[in-house]
């Protein structure tokens, strides 16, 4: 199972909306509504921040928005904020009942 | 509150074993599916196993198929890596997840146990 694919780095000023993208295919991203996506900081360990291509948790902040379409899902941060510079991840459940995540992509602030 | 702790990282050569625990507390272990996920230094995260919450159903990345194996002990409040035959890309944080539903997403994270397989 190879890796979904995210741009490696992504960039923005404050206030300013940035979108990362994560591309799999018909039988992952593309045959099931389980996308999530996952924050970093660096040192620390992953952060849920999307579940089912674009539901938030509670406690996560209503500036992080998730969608799909297609084999393409994107997660898209709106009014960068400096505590928002980390690495992202998303992952999928696939139709071998296996999980497969993203190359990972860093946002930069 | 929701915690996972693992434990059992290091230092080993080629080919020798190592087991990795994960202590799980304020939830109800035994009704949770749960997975283990790694990170080698300075690069992604990948996928390795999952257990349901029966210990019943396994599923694990080709990567380590027939090298690691995962179980449970819900007397113990407790999941486990057995990893053997271990080669230099086995070297990762390891980290034990809560999967919230089977099929679902990865909703509680521990911290994380650093293995390093070098000769």
């Amino acid at each position: 199972q190879s890796a979904l694919t995210q741009p490696p780095s992504v960039s923005g000023s404050p206030g300013q909306s940035v979108t990362i993208s994560c591309t799999g295919t018909s039988s992952d991203v593309g045959r099931y509504n389980r996308v999530s996506w996952y924050q970093q900081p660096p040192g620390t360990a992953p952060k849920l921040m999307i579940y089912e291509v674009s539901n938030r948790p509670s406690g996560v902040p209503d500036r992080f928005s998730g969608s799909k379409s297609g084999n393409t899902a994107s997660l898209t941060i709106s009014g960068l904020q400096a505590e928002d510079e980390a690495d992202y991840f998303c992952s999928s459940y696939t139709s071998s009942s296996t999980y497969v995540f993203g190359s990972g992509t860093k946002v930069t602030v | 509150q929701v915690q996972l702790v693992e434990s059992g990282g290091g230092l080993v050569k080629p080919g020798e074993s190592l087991r990795l625990s994960c202590a799980a507390s304020g939830f109800t272990f035994s009704d949770y599916y749960m997975t283990w996920i790694r990170q080698a230094p300075g690069k992604g995260l990948e996928w390795v196993s999952y257990i349901s919450s029966s210990g019943s159903s396994i599923y694990y990345a080709d990567s380590v198929k027939g090298r690691f194996t995962i179980s449970r002990d819900s007397a113990e409040n407790s999941l486990y890596l057995q990893m053997n035959s271990l080669r230099a890309e086995d070297t990762a944080i390891y980290y034990c997840a809560r999967l919230i539903r089977p099929g679902r997403y990865f909703d509680y994270w521990g911290q994380g146990t650093l293995v390093t397989v070098s000769s």
